[in-house]
């Protein structure tokens, strides 16, 4: 089955950019998931990617996904602290009957 | 819309009690699903209904049982907790490529 790896740690000062990194095992993977987590809360849909982009942008947001390398990253722009939370990629692999396989997801501390 | 929304939003619950959570969307979506989350483990699927009337097991689905009930409401309940079923409990549904998340329900069995 599909694999997904996080690291589960970054911390960043206000204002600089973030880059949350993913990979996954599965190449037949379809759609590729980022959702945010604050305490206490479920996870909050961010945006998704198809596999036939490389690249999709939306606001603060940017997606980037390396086929070839199993590789997804999240970039957020100028990072604020209301940006602390937890992020979790999500995967969905092809005739999976659309079921989202998660990393453990990465702890997002913004420092002011 | 209220979108997801899961009762209890917490519970206590003896070793051996029963209990069934539930999850109500008001979405029109067909597909959906239980999660349970764990530290450092993220989100593991324990059960899914692809459509009204249909479910699947998921990576988890030992010591749970669900009901899809209609196509807005999908249950999911434990016999007989245990322990090892402490845990905080997400429902979702999907429309087309978006899953959408309930708060959750945090389960403490001692």
């Amino acid at each position: 089955g599909e694999d997904v790896e996080q690291s589960l740690f970054l911390s960043v000062r206000e204002g600089d950019s973030s880059v949350i990194n993913c990979t996954y095992t599965d190449s037949s993977s379809t759609y590729l998931y980022w959702y945010k987590q604050e305490p206490g809360a479920g996870l909050q849909l961010l945006t998704y990617i198809f596999s036939n982009m490389d690249m999709k942008q939306d606001q603060r947001l940017t997606v980037l996904l390396n086929k070839k390398d199993k590789h997804l990253s999240l970039r957020i722009a100028d990072t604020q602290t209301g940006d602390s939370a937890i992020y979790f990629c999500g995967v969905i692999s092809s005739g999976s009957a659309r079921q989202l396989t998660f990393g453990s997801g990465t702890q997002l501390t913004v420092l002011p | 819309n209220a979108g997801v929304t899961q009762t209890p939003k917490f519970q206590v619950l003896k070793t051996g009690q029963s209990m069934t959570l539930q999850c109500a969307q008001d979405m029109n979506h067909n597909s959906m699903y239980w999660y349970r989350q764990d530290p450092g483990m993220g989100l593991r699927l324990i059960y899914y209904s692809a459509s009204e009337g249909t479910t699947d097991k998921g990576e988890v689905p030992n010591g749970y049982n669900v009901s899809r009930l209609n196509k807005r409401e999908f249950s999911l309940r434990l016999e007989s907790a245990a322990p090892s079923q402490t845990s905080v409990y997400f429902c979702a549904s999907t429309i087309v490529h978006e899953q959408y998340f309930g708060p959750g329900t945090r389960l403490t069995v001692t």
